[in-house]
């Protein structure tokens, strides 16, 4: 069964700085990932995804990840951090086929300090 | 488009209650999801559902019922609420060929 592991339950950094979240998957083939990001009572919005192809990959607000197979990991990068990304980020794997459906990480919960 | 649309926001229900809660997509997607939320566990696969009249358990499905008559609308029943059903539940739809799940607003369920 696939899975996902995000080691740090909260982090903090100051605005400004650089940021990386960590993400570890298992999963049987070349998975599919997802990072996602909640802000406080709202829903998910999709950050960034790989499917395949260019293992690092944009994705929406200056993010990016880098997909290491020999690592199984997905870790979420920032270069500079702004208040705004206050919130919490979720790492998910996908399964194809079948449903098509998602297993989440945990999630982290980046507090920024101005 | 109103993508995702999920009633009601905020539910207050005794144990032993039931309730439906709604979720509708007007992006004609094939697949639908229900999740929960818990605090430091991440979203958990309830039901889901590959089109009309088709669906299938999830990670969670104990005390919930689904059915999906219409491609729009994937209703989650709680017949008999439990405070272990207290949770914030997000619904999600999903188009074949695509693998991108995109989510309702989510709906916040508490049993006392």
């Amino acid at each position: 069964a696939q899975s996902v592991t995000q080691p740090d339950i909260h982090i903090t950094v100051s605005e400004g700085a650089s940021l990386e979240l960590r993400c570890n998957y298992s999963y049987g083939a070349t998975p599919y990932l997802f990072w996602y990001v909640q802000s406080p009572g709202q829903g998910l919005q999709l950050l960034l995804k790989y499917f395949s192809g260019d293992t690092l990959v944009q994705g929406i607000k200056g993010f990016e990840a880098e997909f290491k197979r020999s690592q199984s990991s997905f870790n979420l990068r920032k270069p500079s951090v702004h208040w705004s990304d206050a919130a919490e980020y979720f790492c998910a794997v996908g399964e194809k086929g079948g449903g098509n459906k998602l297993t989440f990480g945990t999630g982290t919960q980046l507090k920024v300090e101005l | 488009n109103a993508g995702v649309t999920q009633t009601p926001k905020f539910r207050i229900l005794k144990i032993g209650q039931s309730m439906t809660l709604q979720c509708t997509q007007d992006m004609n997607h094939n697949y639908m999801y229900w999740y929960r939320q818990d605090p430091g566990m991440g979203l958990k696969l309830i039901y889901y559902s590959v089109g009309a009249g088709i669906t299938d358990k999830g990670e969670v499905p104990n005390g919930y019922n689904v059915s999906r008559s219409t491609t729009e609308d994937f209703p989650l029943r709680l017949e008999l609420a439990a405070p272990s059903q207290t949770s914030v539940y997000f619904c999600a739809s999903l188009t074949s060929g695509s693998y991108e799940q995109y989510f309702g607003p989510g709906t916040r369920l508490t049993v006392t």
